[in-house]
């Protein structure tokens, strides 16, 4: 069973340039949601994907966008980056259902810096 | 507004010392409560779900969750200095996201 794999690991971009991150769910798992974790900062929502449309949707303005793949694999999008868009994007991954039970997987996260 | 808020700390106690991490939250539909780790520069990992109230133990982890109060905490007992992390709280209201705390970050002391 493979866990949660995000690509890049670590990238630097300017501001007004764009960004897209990657990330490949857990076997078996066929929702992801992304979350932006600044500096000392807990995780922040910013959106979740179901059968590879957006199921929900954190403060987070429309130049951040997502897509799922049939494969359940998953890209977060930045446009006209921001210097304040510098943080560790976690994808996560989990079982369907809306109980709440079920819980997060994280990958290894994506270090953004926006110089 | 749903919030989730925890001490920053940092919280520390010397090893062997049971250490006592708290979060509190202001949605009572709350549902289901996590505490993830962090260690440094790495992503969060779970340690504890607990979803009714009282308290749940795994090995040297204890969860406790009072709905009535909202309040959700974690002991860790016999701290190690392998424990010295962020230490999130995470909450779901019923068919919602989860919404995490700021952490509080843990130092065990040799």
């Amino acid at each position: 069973e493979t866990g949660v794999t995000q690509s890049p690991t670590h990238l630097i971009k300017t501001r007004g340039q764009q960004v897209t991150l990657r990330c490949s769910s857990q076997s078996g798992h066929n929702t992801v949601s992304w979350y932006q974790q600044a500096l000392g900062q807990g995780p922040q929502f910013i959106f979740q994907y179901y059968r590879e449309e957006e199921n929900g949707r954190g403060n987070f303005p429309p130049r951040f966008s997502g897509l799922q793949f049939p494969n359940y694999s998953s890209e977060l999008n930045v446009n006209a980056l921001e210097l304040d868009d510098s943080a560790l994007y976690l994808c996560a991954s989990s079982l369907p259902g809306t109980s709440g039970a079920n819980v997060l997987t994280f990958g290894a996260g994506s270090r953004l810096t926006v110089l | 507004q749903k919030e989730v808020e925890q001490n920053s700390g940092p919280l520390s106690v010397p090893e062997g010392a049971i250490a006592s991490l708290n979060c509190t939250y202001s949605d009572r539909g709350s549902q289901s409560f996590f505490w993830y780790r962090q260690y440094s520069g790495k992503s969060p990992e779970l340690i504890m779900s607990i979803y009714s109230n009282g308290d749940k133990e795994d090995g040297r982890f204890t969860a406790q969750l009072n709905k009535a109060s909202q309040y959700v905490s974690l002991l860790i007992r016999d701290s190690q200095p392998s424990d010295s992390a962020t230490y999130l709280c995470a909450v779901v209201v019923y068919g919602q996201n989860f919404v995490f705390g700021p952490g509080t970050r843990l130092s065990v002391l040799p």
